[in-house]
């Protein structure tokens, strides 16, 4: 039940065109999706996040939508650019401690995106 | 933000020794986390730790293997003990800044490459 499942593995795009990467949950305590971005060599670092209050949050050219009764949750990556190509994690976590912090984070299988130019 | 840092960046080590990683924030945090990094795979934590009490593992971890120190608000250690191959990973420091204008956000180190010979 603590399981993220995101979709595609990898995903092939073509400079200028839209990025769509899928994740579903089954945990419904889950209460805030991150998602995160990896170039290699380096740490995760947070993109853009939501929580179950609103459908969609936009960010420049990022977008998260979430549909809280379907339990899943995309990323879009508008106008999609080479320096884009990364591994993409979405994660989960549930409030803990009293209500103060998010506690862990249970991510994604990661998708790897290639823009080509 | 948080700034952190880990040591060592990597590491090559024989099999049955130990190794020690250092995560060190720019700022006071309460929750820091460890995570592991298997290549080209997501990330799955380790353990939680909470300044002034026992490192909370997660299922699979034990504190044998993977001691944990937090002596204090900015910095951390995990240790690798008697390593074999099946240890190679990258192992990653993250810690939350609860209540952020955003809200919780969790902040990842560049992480600490380890092969095992």
């Amino acid at each position: 039940q603590q399981q993220v499942k995101q979709s595609p593995q990898s995903l092939i795009v073509q400079k200028g065109g839209i990025s769509i990467i899928n994740c579903a949950y089954e945990n419904t305590a889950f209460d805030y999706f991150p998602w995160y971005q990896q170039f290699p060599g380096k740490g995760p670092a947070l993109l853009i996040a939501i929580r179950p209050d609103v459908s969609e949050k936009k960010e420049g050219r990022f977008t998260i939508s979430f549909n809280k009764s379907a339990k899943q949750f995309s990323l879009h990556i508008m106008d999609s650019q080479p320096g884009d190509s990364a591994t993409y994690f979405c994660a989960a976590s549930s409030l803990v401690s009293g209500g103060t912090s998010y506690g862990k984070l249970t991510f994604g299988q990661g998708t790897i995106l290639t823009v080509h130019p | 933000s948080a700034v952190i840092s880990q040591k060592p960046s990597r590491d090559i080590c024989q099999r049955g020794t130990s190794l020690t990683i250092q995560c060190q924030v720019d700022s006071q945090v309460t929750m820091m986390f460890w995570y592991r990094q298997q290549p080209g795979q997501s990330l799955t934590l380790i353990a939680t730790a909470n300044q002034g009490s026992e490192a909370t593992y997660e299922s699979g971890f034990v504190i044998d293997k993977f001691p944990i120190s937090r002596p204090n608000l900015t910095f951390s250690t995990l240790t690798v003990s008697n390593m074999s191959p099946e240890d190679s990973s990258i192992y990653l420091c993250s810690v939350e800044k609860p209540w952020d204008p955003q809200g919780g956000i969790q902040y990842f180190g560049a992480g600490t490459r380890l092969s095992v010979l």
